[in-house]
């Protein structure tokens, strides 16, 4: 069966750490997105990547980076957290060629105080 | 920009009743829309897709309806059950070799018993 892994369901950072949030699938997928959810907002793309070492923008990348060092992890990485990315954050993968599947992980709540 | 707009944002429907959510896209070069359903505490799973070549496409008891002139379309879901209340989005892609997804803003249904 499919599955997307997060590392955290629940989070909570203060200002200014450094925080990580990983995902791991166990599907071979060559694709892997980092989303956010807002209400209201619906799912936003913050960065994909397509292959290892590769990585694109999203729609709205400011205050974020990844790392993608193995094809079944991709890493989000806010460098300086802050109180507007208190959010539920959504890994999702793809197969290469069928990108309109995507399977999402169960999503980490993160809360910045 | 939002490129995909999906309404309304809460609806509640009586058991038995067929709630219809309706999205709307701007860009032409979409030629694949999904719908994804979200349960409280789960990442969103693919529901059901169509790409432009025909009007409507059933699977079960959800059913979406494609409008290419009106570039809109929209999901209905026949005999609705307080099981089917979630969270649905639409999205649309580019199609093959275009990896990402454009997600709608969501829409909170809830099917009254």
């Amino acid at each position: 069966d499919v599955k997307v892994t997060q590392s955290s369901r629940y989070l909570v950072k203060r200002t200014g750490e450094k925080v990580f949030l990983e995902c791991v699938q166990d599907m071979d997928h060559e694709n892997m997105f980092w989303y956010r959810q807002d209400p209201g907002l619906g799912l936003r793309l913050i960065y994909f990547s397509y292959d290892v070492k590769m990585k694109e923008k999203g729609d709205i990348p400011e205050g974020y980076s990844v790392s993608r060092e193995k094809k079944e992890r991709f890493s989000l990485i806010l460098e300086s957290a802050s109180t507007n990315q208190t959010s539920m954050y959504l890994c999702a993968s793809s197969s290469s060629g069928r990108a309109e599947t995507q399977y999402f992980g169960p999503g980490t709540r993160l809360l910045v105080l | 920009q939002q490129q995909v707009k999906q309404s309304p944002q809460f609806l509640i429907v009586q058991k038995g009743g067929i709630p219809i959510i309706n999205c709307a896209y701007e860009n032409t070069a979409f030629d694949y829309f999904p719908w994804y359903q979200q349960f409280p505490g789960k990442g969103p799973a693919l529901l059901i897709a169509i790409r432009p070549d025909v009007s409507e496409k059933k699977e079960g008891r959800f059913t979406i309806s494609f409008n290419k002139s009106a570039k809109q379309f929209s999901l209905h879901i026949m005999d609705s059950q307080p099981g089917d209340s979630a969270t649905y989005f639409c999205a649309a892609s580019r199609g093959f070799g275009n990896e990402k997804l454009t997600f709608g803003t969501g829409t909170r249904l809830t099917i009254i018993p």
